[in-house]
């Protein structure tokens, strides 16, 4: 079955430090790539997705991810993160080239950023 | 401003009381999904509708019910059989094409047993 797995449940990054959250799927083909950025309380907006091309697809907020085929990864990064990143991020997945609309989702990662 | 809008924002539920919850687009989109999430749980499908007049069940459907007559509503139905409905529940809808896969989300109802 298709899964994707976020290994950290929590991760905890000082303000100004650099970020990456993993993200890792089981699917045989190269499936659609997205994360998604929920804040407390709040609906999920979409950061960034990769359908295919170039590999490194960069995001609002200042946010990018890397599609690595050998890997089946699609870690999400930033450079600098700023308090107001404090959020739940998920990675999801959807097959490609399928009639079905449904994304598979991962647990989500809980940001906390230290002052 | 084109949107998901979801209400209400809170609901409390009595013992043996069915509840709706409302969800409304419009981005013009076919389809739209019903979501619940618990802590730590992620996102667990409900319900989703490719097309007015037809849904299909997710993950987690038993104890809950939808219509879509219209296409720019998907509204969804806890019943009394949902012995644990209380969690935050998100609508979404994609479009056609490759956004197909693209989700855009409402802000969500938080769903409480009194």
């Amino acid at each position: 079955a298709q899964s994707v797995t976020q290994p950290d449940i929590h991760i905890t990054v000082s303000e100004g430090a650099s970020l990456e959250l993993r993200c890792n799927y089981s699917y045989g083909a190269t499936p659609y790539l997205f994360w998604y950025v929920q804040s407390p309380g709040q609906g999920l907006q979409l950061l960034l997705k990769y359908f295919s091309g170039d590999t490194l697809v960069q995001g609002i907020k200042g946010f990018e991810a890397e599609f690595k085929r050998s890997q089946s990864s699609f870690n999400l990064r930033k450079p600098s993160v700023h308090w107001s990143d404090a959020a739940e991020y998920f990675c999801a997945v959807a097959p490609s080239g399928d009639s079905n609309y449904q994304l598979i989702w991962g647990a989500g990662t809980k940001l906390i950023i230290k002052p | 401003d084109g949107g998901i809008t979801q209400s209400p924002k809170y609901l409390f539920r009595k013992e043996g009381q069915n509840v709706t919850l409302s969800c409304e687009q419009n981005l013009n989109h076919d389809a739209m999904y019903w979501y619940r999430q618990d802590p730590g749980q992620g996102l667990r499908l409900i319900y989703y509708s490719q097309i007015v007049n037809d849904f299909q069940k997710g993950d987690i459907a038993e104890g809950y019910s939808v219509s879509r007559e219209k296409k720019e509503s998907f509204p969804l139905t806890v019943t009394s059989a949902q012995k644990n409905p209380t969690a935050f529940y998100l609508c979404a809808s994609s479009g056609g094409g490759k956004g197909k896969n693209i989700q855009y989300f409402g802000a969500g109802t938080r769903l409480s047993v009194l």
